[in-house]
C-alpha cells in the first residue's frame, strides 16, 4: 500500500530555534507537497516539489528522490509558526489526487 | 489574491438527511477536488473532477456521494443520506495547471451528523 510517513508527530521548540520536519514515502511520486494547517482547520499550500530545493522566506523544503525523503526546515522559528505541517504526495501511478501524511504538530514557545 | 471559498462553514444535520456542500474554486482553474478530514485523523481524498466529469474517486466515495459543477463556477458535493460517520471537515481544492500542480484549498465545511 502506498504510504506517507512523517516524523516527528509532535514538536515543541523555543522561539528562534531551527526546526526540521521529515517525510518519507513508499514508491515513486510525481510531486510532493508541504501544507500548513492552522488550528481553525484551514489548509495552506507551502511548497510543491518534484526535485531539489525550494525556499520561501524562513521556510526551506528539500527532496531526495532516490531516498524517497523530503524535509521541511523552518529557520528562526516564531510562535506564529505554530501549526500542523502536512506532507502530501501525488503518486506517479495514480493521477493527481493527494495522499496525506498524518501531520506534525509544531508548537513554538516564546 | 484569488481564493477558494466554501459554504457553509458549519452544517449540522440529522442522520439520513441530504446535504450539499458548496465550493467556489479559483476562477480559470480546471481541476477540482474534494477531501475530508475526520476529527483527529489525516486528510483523505474523496474525488477529483476535470472537464465536467469525475476523473478519479476513492473507496469512500460510494453511491451516497455525488459531485456537480452546475453553473461553471460552483462545485458541489452532495451526500444523499448522511451517516454518523460522515461527520468530518470537508475541503474543496482547485488547481490551475495540468497535474502535478499546486492545489489551493478552501477553508473547509465542518459537517456534523447527529
Amino acid at each position: 500500500k502506498n504510504e506517507v510517513e512523517q516524523s516527528p508527530q509532535n514538536l515543541t521548540a523555543q522561539e528562534g530555534e531551527f526546526i526540521t520536519i521529515n517525510c518519507s514515502y513508499s514508491v515513486g511520486i510525481s510531486a510532493l507537497h508541504w501544507l500548513q494547517q492552522h488550528p481553525g482547520g484551514g489548509i495552506v499550500s507551502l511548497f510543491m516539489l518534484s526535485s531539489g530545493k525550494k525556499k520561501h522566506g524562513r521556510l526551506i523544503a528539500t527532496i531526495n528522490i532516490q531516498e524517497k525523503h523530503s524535509s521541511l526546515h523552518i529557520t528562526a522559528s516564531h510562535p506564529r509558526d505554530s501549526a500542523v505541517y502536512i506532507c502530501a504526495v501525488s503518486w506517479r501511478s495514480s493521477g493527481d489526487k493527494l495522499t496525506f501524511g498524518t501531520g506534525t504538530r509544531l508548537a513554538v514557545r516564546p | 489574491e484569488p481564493e477558494v471559498t466554501q459554504t457553509p462553514s458549519h452544517q449540522v444535520t440529522q442522520m439520513g438527511q441530504e446535504v450539499i456542500l458548496r465550493c467556489v474554486p479559483i476562477s480559470n482553474h480546471l481541476y477540482f477536488y474534494w477531501y475530508r478530514q475526520i476529527l483527529g485523523q489525516k486528510v483523505e481524498f474523496l474525488v477529483s473532477f476535470y472537464n465536467n466529469e469525475i476523473s478519479e474517486k476513492s473507496e469512500i466515495f460510494d453511491d451516497q456521494f455525488s459531485v456537480e459543477r452546475p453553473d461553471g463556477s460552483n462545485f458541489t458535493l452532495k451526500i444523499r443520506s448522511t451517516k454518523l460517520e460522515d461527520s468530518a471537515m470537508y475541503f474543496c481544492a482547485s488547481q490551475g495547471g495540468r497535474p502535478p500542480d499546486t492545489q489551493y484549498f478552501g477553508p473547509g465545511t465542518r459537517l456534523t451528523v447527529l
